[in-house]
């Protein structure tokens, strides 16, 4: 079946850990991101990436990191220099140039 | 500052019924605009979209309006169903900046049985 993996569904981090989602797609897809929900919010843009090997700060960047090394995999690392961590990740793919995108099922973090 | 807003946060509608779901934007850059759907727990999965050449665009139950003089823009459903219960996500982009989807923050549609 083609789409987007996240794992996991669920993660719980002790304060001052770093922890990383997994996001993989098999839509061979160019494009990927995330973003972030909170309650009675939007989806908030956290980095995207046209292509491997270049990904670029979305509109709340601070606090994560990615990598994009591969064309179907976008990891996203959620440091400890993220204040507010606890929220639902989604992560998304396009292809080049798409106006539509399309997301996995979504990765709940909450800090304990 | 929102540029996307969808100012009601929830929405009753009885089973049968319309439901029209709203979206204001203030960017006039604006140029493609799209709705998506989701479940509590999921992502969200796309349902329509229109582009600001079109005033008007239908798929099934579903039609999506833009007023691009009013900024705004609607999504119809009708008629609505139990399983259209969801959160509705109105965004908009440039199509010039591919990457850059903005999203409003969601309106609740509950249909009664």
């Amino acid at each position: 079946d083609g789409g987007i993996t996240q794992s996991p569904k669920y993660l719980f981090r002790k304060e001052g850990q770093n922890v990383t989602l997994s996001c993989e797609q098999n839509l061979n897809h160019d494009a990927m991101y995330w973003y972030r929900q909170d309650p009675g919010q939007g989806l908030r843009l956290i980095y995207y990436s046209q292509i491997v090997n270049d990904f670029q700060k979305g509109d709340i960047a601070e606090g994560y990191s990615v990598s994009r090394e591969k064309k179907e995999s976008f990891p996203l690392t959620v440091t400890s220099a993220q204040k507010n961590p606890t929220a639902f990740y989604l992560c998304a793919s396009s292809e080049a140039a798409a106006n539509t995108i399309y997301f996995g099922e979504g990765s709940w973090l909450t800090v304990v | 500052d929102q540029q996307v807003k969808q100012n009601s946060p929830s929405l009753s509608v009885q089973e049968g019924r319309i439901s029209i779901l709203n979206c204001d934007y203030t960017n006039s850059m604006f140029d493609y605009f799209l709705w998506y759907k989701k479940y509590p727990a999921e992502g969200p999965t796309f349902l329509i979209s229109i582009s600001s050449i079109k005033d008007k665009n239908e798929d099934g139950r579903f039609t999506v309006f833009l007023n691009k003089s009013a900024k705004h823009l609607s999504l119809h459903i009708v008629p609505s169903q139990p399983g259209d219960s969801a959160v509705y996500f109105c965004a908009a982009k440039k199509m010039s900046s591919s990457y850059k989807l903005i999203f409003g923050s969601g309106t609740r549609l509950l249909v009664r049985p």
